[in-house]
């Protein structure tokens, strides 16, 4: 079956640095993949997807390029903010259209 | 404003008491999905809709049931809820798979 697997957090950063978390998965067929960003006490909001290789998703700063050959859709941010402080997760859809998500990577930034 | 209304936003109840979470959308969406998130776990998915009175079981369905008797309502029940049931329950809808999912803000559930 599909598995996502995402970086162990938490993660701690100083404002201004660079940001990498890691995910790779295992599905079959050609997943779509996707970021989901949780803000405290709120639900899950799309921050990018990438529906097949080599693509690249972007937004807010954020960016993640659908790597196929080695099954990977690492998020990047180069200057991170105080309000980039959320939890992250990487997830990927087949064509049944059901998500699997990856455990998730608590991000906090500090001023 | 497109979004998905879940109710109520905080519950608390007591083993075996019946409860009903709701969950309304206004986009037309065709799919719709119940998930439950845990810490170390992510989130899993319970059960998805991809159309009226078209239901399915996801990665966790023991223990709930779902109904989609109308497009835009999609109704979580828990008939004899468990402490194992207390979590924190997303309600999702999307038009289609590929194009990313719309979540509720959430139902935080406790079960004692």
């Amino acid at each position: 079956g599909n598995s996502v697997t995402q970086m162990e957090g938490p993660v701690t950063l100083s404002e201004e640095a660079f940001l990498t978390i890691n995910c790779t998965y295992t599905a079959t067929g050609y997943p779509s993949l996707f970021w989901y960003v949780q803000y405290p006490g709120e639900g899950l909001q799309l921050l990018l997807k990438a529906t097949k290789a080599d693509d690249k998703g972007s937004n807010k700063g954020f960016e993640a390029t659908y790597r196929k050959e080695t099954t990977s859709f690492h998020l990047e941010k180069g200057s991170v903010q105080v309000s980039d402080s959320a939890v992250y997760f990487c997830a990927l859809s087949s064509n049944d259209y059901k998500l699997s998500f990856g455990a998730g990577t608590t991000v906090t930034v500090r001023a | 404003e497109a979004q998905v209304t879940q109710n109520p936003r905080y519950l608390i109840t007591v083993t075996g008491k019946k409860l009903t979470v709701t969950c309304s959308q206004n986009m037309n969406h065709e799919y719709m999905s119940w998930y439950r998130q845990d810490p170390g776990l992510g989130l899993r998915q319970i059960y998805y809709s991809m159309n009226v009175e078209v239901t399915d079981k996801g990665d966790v369905p023991e223990g709930y049931k779902v109904s989609r008797k109308e497009k835009r309502n999609f109704p979580l029940i828990l008939e004899s809820p468990s402490p194992n049931q207390t979590s924190l329950y997303f309600c999702a809808s999307s038009l289609e798979g590929v194009n990313g999912y719309t979540f509720g803000s959430g139902t935080r559930l406790t079960v004692v």
